[in-house]
């Protein structure tokens, strides 16, 4: 079964600190694997993306790792800051399909504090 | 940020009435997406459109119904709403033809009927 788990649930660390989000997926065949950040009240807006053949990624202060031989992926947000307290949701994409079918996890709720 | 937009962003409505999500995207995008979202849970897609006159169902088993009669517009309709209704919609849009496109969402619709 295609399955896509986060953790931790949730998580809080204090503004200026790193931290590290998980993701562990069965998806195949896979073709993609893409980490989104939701603000509260708000949609899913993407942050970067993964494919096979890549092992690190970065966006300013986020870094997506991947290792598709395990099937994990990894989001390292350095020096937190209060405005990424958001969801962070990652969404697998198979090849299967013409749609191009994405599975989603449940997300981690980060929450920074002052 | 993606041009993509749902009204109501709140709708508070009693059982039996019938509703109308709005969704419309400036983009131009073929593809376009309905999600159903609980609190803590992942996004389950409802229903999804190629392009003009193309509807299919998701994954997710619902009683709304979609249409797409232009290429930015994407309603959602409950014809007689119930308070197993009550929950997030997101709507999103993405580009066809080219590989490992985003969706980029809008900012949902919640929904509570009493």
């Amino acid at each position: 079964k295609n399955q896509v788990e986060q953790s931790p649930q949730s998580l809080i660390i204090l503004e200026g600190k790193n931290c590290t989000l998980q993701c562990n997926y069965t998806v195949s065949p896979f073709s993609n694997l893409r980490w989104y950040k939701q603000d509260t009240g708000r949609g899913p807006v993407s942050l970067t993306i993964m494919t096979f053949s890549e092992n690190t990624k970065s966006n300013g202060r986020y870094t997506a790792t991947l290792d598709a031989d395990t099937k994990q992926s990894s989001l390292h947000i350095t020096a937190s800051q209060l405005s990424d307290s958001a969801s962070y949701i990652c969404v697998v994409s198979d090849r299967g399909s013409t749609l191009g079918r994405l599975y989603f996890g449940r997300g981690t709720q980060l929450t920074v504090w002052p | 940020e993606a041009d993509i937009y749902q009204t109501p962003r709140y709708l508070v409505i009693g059982t039996g009435k019938k509703i109308t999500l709005e969704c419309s995207q400036t983009m131009g995008h073929d593809k376009m997406y309905w999600y159903q979202q609980d609190p803590g849970m992942e996004l389950h897609l409802i229903h999804y459109s190629y392009g003009v006159n193309s509807t299919e169902k998701g994954d997710l088993s619902s009683e709304s119904t979609v249409s797409r009669i232009r290429t930015e517009h994407f309603p959602l309709t409950l014809e007689s709403a119930r308070p197993s209704h009550t929950s997030q919609y997101l709507c999103a849009s993405s580009e066809s033809g080219q590989p490992n496109q985003p969706q980029h969402f809008g900012d949902g619709t919640r929904l509570s009927i009493l």
